[in-house]
């Protein structure tokens, strides 16, 4: 059974570029959640999806930064005119439907770096 | 503010010593679970436990939880070179609505294991 899914697992960007990273959660999930972890620090929170809804967006910086989770395909969380600060990993995890006993299975991450 | 605090943030043993890692949090909880993260790659759940259970076993491992405190412990027996990681609790906040499944996680402990 394949695990989350992230890709790229290294992403280069200059300041001002694009960011893409995409997740596809593990079969048979229809919840993803993504994370972002500073060197040396614990995970924070930034958005929960569920297929085609944000559920709850409140770690997500106000600007830049979005996320989606279509119908068909995998989760993309899209940071715009990135600058220095955004160099992180950044972590994607699922879980099946309801429940709030359920662990969340994550990916090996999406590490970025801006120049 | 942060709502894990994990101590200590670092601890150096010798294989099949046991090793204890504390976690306190500030609010409210439906449930803790605690994380496992080799270098470069993602978090591996490890163990949950519910509000209602005060402890809780699996193989090695061994979690209490102590509401009353708001605190929780992790505790790793006849420790391996290879449980060498970071260990990382994450709680999971009562109440529905937009918190649902939002894992809030501590800043970890970082454990080596020598052989």
């Amino acid at each position: 059974n394949a695990g989350v899914m992230q890709n790229p697992r290294h992403l280069v960007r200059r300041r001002g570029q694009e960011a893409r990273l995409r997740c596809s959660p593990m079969k048979g999930h229809s919840h993803v959640y993504w994370y972002r972890q500073l060197p040396e620090e614990g995970l924070k929170f930034m958005v929960y999806l569920q297929k085609e809804n944000i559920i709850d967006e409140s770690g997500m910086p106000k600007e830049r930064f979005s996320a989606e989770f279509p119908k068909e395909g995998p989760s993309i969380l899209r940071i715009q005119q990135v600058v220095r600060g955004d160099s992180a990993a950044y972590f994607c995890a699922s879980s099946p439907g309801t429940g709030s006993f359920q662990p969340q299975h994550f990916g090996d991450g999406t590490r970025l770096s801006i120049l | 503010s942060q709502q894990g605090e994990e101590d200590p943030q670092a601890l150096s043993i010798q294989e099949g010593e046991n090793a204890t890692m504390n976690c306190s949090y500030k609010t409210s909880i439906n449930n803790l679970q605690w994380y496992r993260q080799n270098s470069g790659r993602g978090l591996v759940h490890l163990i949950l436990i519910r509000s209602n259970e005060r402890e809780k076993h699996s193989g090695r491992l061994r979690v209490t939880l102590d509401t009353s405190k708001k605190s929780s412990s992790l505790l790793i027996t006849a420790s391996r070179a290879a449980d060498t990681a970071s260990y990382f609790c994450a709680s999971h906040l009562r109440a529905g609505g937009t918190s649902y499944g939002k894992l809030t996680f501590g800043q970890g402990t970082i454990l080596t294991v020598h052989p």
